[in-house]
């Protein structure tokens, strides 16, 4: 398996864009896991979807952001309009099953820069 | 909400030192994991660790949960397990997905 695949995996863009950050978990997982990370919050979750049903999103930090799963196969998180203090790396991470003891496996991520 | 600190923030260490890696939280919690990320910043999730005790090669983890810390052992270091340790906890009654992490401690080991 490939792994999780998320892309960009870099992206910039001027200050009130539409971007979109895509993630493709691990197949047969069913959990899936948006975190952000930066120098002054550290690392956070935003959201996170069982069987594509989005189950929390109270990190979600404000309507700017929405994050979808389609299917199986596909997420994206979404911010529009863009802010310079969205600037973060984004990642992505999925895992299979109920038990806690389950391991999430994450992406390489994506690191965001608003202008 | 809950409060997780690690320490030491940095360690530095010559290849073959033993360290400890701290996780104090200030509430009782029903899921509490390990993660390393390395210096590319790959994100590896090492332990799940509650309570008690595990190992996994050279890497062990204590929870003592009752006195709410947790330790992460790396015995013999290497380079590679250089990077930022982080420590996640869920706290008690809340959804055991939803993570509040630490701050990390950021390991240099030099060879």
């Amino acid at each position: 398996d490939a792994g999780v695949i998320q892309s960009p995996r870099h992206e910039v863009t001027e200050m009130g864009q539409e971007v979109t950050l895509r993630c493709k978990p691990i197949s047969g997982h069913d959990y899936l896991f948006w975190y952000r990370q930066t120098m002054m919050r550290g690392l956070e979750l935003l959201i996170y979807f069982n069987n594509n049903v989005p189950i929390d999103d109270s990190g979600m930090p404000e309507d700017r952001f929405s994050a979808k799963m389609p299917n199986a196969s596909f997420s994206t998180l979404k911010i529009q309009p863009s802010e310079p203090r969205d600037s973060a790396v984004y990642f992505c991470a999925s895992r299979y099953g109920l038990a806690n003891t389950d391991t999430q496996y994450f992406g390489p991520g994506t690191r965001l820069t608003v202008l | 909400g809950i409060q997780v600190e690690q320490s030491p923030p940095d360690l530095i260490l010559q290849e073959g030192a033993n360290s400890t890696l701290r996780c104090n939280f200030s509430d009782s919690v029903n899921n509490l994991q390990w993660f390393h990320q390395n210096p590319w910043g790959q994100l590896i999730n090492l332990f799940y660790i509650p309570s008690g005790t595990k190992q996994n090669g050279r890497l062990s983890a204590t929870t003592v949960a009752t006195e709410r810390y947790s330790l992460l052992y790396i015995s013999s270091s290497q380079t590679t397990d250089s990077g930022v340790y982080f420590c996640a906890v869920t706290p008690w009654g809340d959804n055991f997905n939803k993570f509040y992490f630490g701050s990390g401690t950021k390991l240099n080991v030099k060879p």
